[in-house]
């Protein structure tokens, strides 16, 4: 069956280190998403891609970087983590505006 | 711009029903609902779309006001199985979803 995975599921870091979150899919869809989520804010866009080579920066997108080099994965890289990263982190993906996102289990990002 | 949910929480007891609004300010191409369970990924539940059509659960019902950018999430006759957090989410025909800060909802037998 087609799915969506993260990994790592749990990750504990320190301030200054470089992390990348890993995101595959096996649909085949275009549009990846990546999102974090935090008590009291729901879930917020960090960046977004349309297919391979296009990347888009989200609503809280300082701090992290994506690529997109083939359909499958869109890894989400935090450049120096920071304490305010500390959250969970959503990849999703989608056919198109009228088709549901389907959403990775996460990953829970603690840095130290 | 994220969307405004109300309420923030609700408790039902089995069988009751609640509605929780999503309103924008924003003209809007679709609106999405996603129910979480805690500790895990949302789920998808409905869609949404401008000009009236509807695409997800057939036990789960809403309504979307182009004119006002609002739409409502109508549980009826709650199970114990609808409690999580629901989140709406808004799409302005690129694809891109702004999410609610989401409605707890705990239903008690």
């Amino acid at each position: 069956d087609a799915e969506i995975t993260q990994s790592p599921r749990h990750k504990i870091t320190e301030t200054g280190r470089q992390v990348t979150l890993a995101c595959h899919q096996t649909w085949n869809h275009n549009n990846m998403f990546w999102y974090r989520q935090d008590l009291g804010h729901g879930l917020r866009l960090i960046h977004y891609s349309y297919g391979v080579q296009d990347t888009n920066k989200g609503e809280v997108s300082d701090g992290y970087s994506v690529s997109r080099s083939n359909t499958e994965d869109l890894p989400l890289t935090l450049e120096s983590a920071a304490s305010s990263q500390t959250s969970v982190y959503f990849c999703a993906s989608s056919w198109d505006s009228v088709n549901e996102q389907f959403f990775g289990p996460g990953t829970r990002l603690t840095v130290l | 711009q994220q969307p405004v949910q109300s309420p923030q929480a609700v408790i039902l007891r089995e069988g009751e029903d609640a509605v929780i609004n999503c309103s924008s300010s924003k003209a809007l191409y679709s609106v999405h609902w996603y129910r979480q369970k805690h500790g895990e990924a949302p789920v998808f539940l409905m869609i949404l779309l401008k000009g009236g059509e509807q695409k997800g659960h057939e036990k789960i019902s809403a309504s979307f006001n182009e004119k006002k950018q609002q739409s409502s999430l109508y549980l009826t006759a709650s199970q114990l199985s609808y409690s999580g957090t629901y989140f709406c989410g808004t799409e302005r025909g690129d694809y891109k979803l702004s999410f609610g800060a989401g409605t707890t909802v705990t239903v008690r037998a």
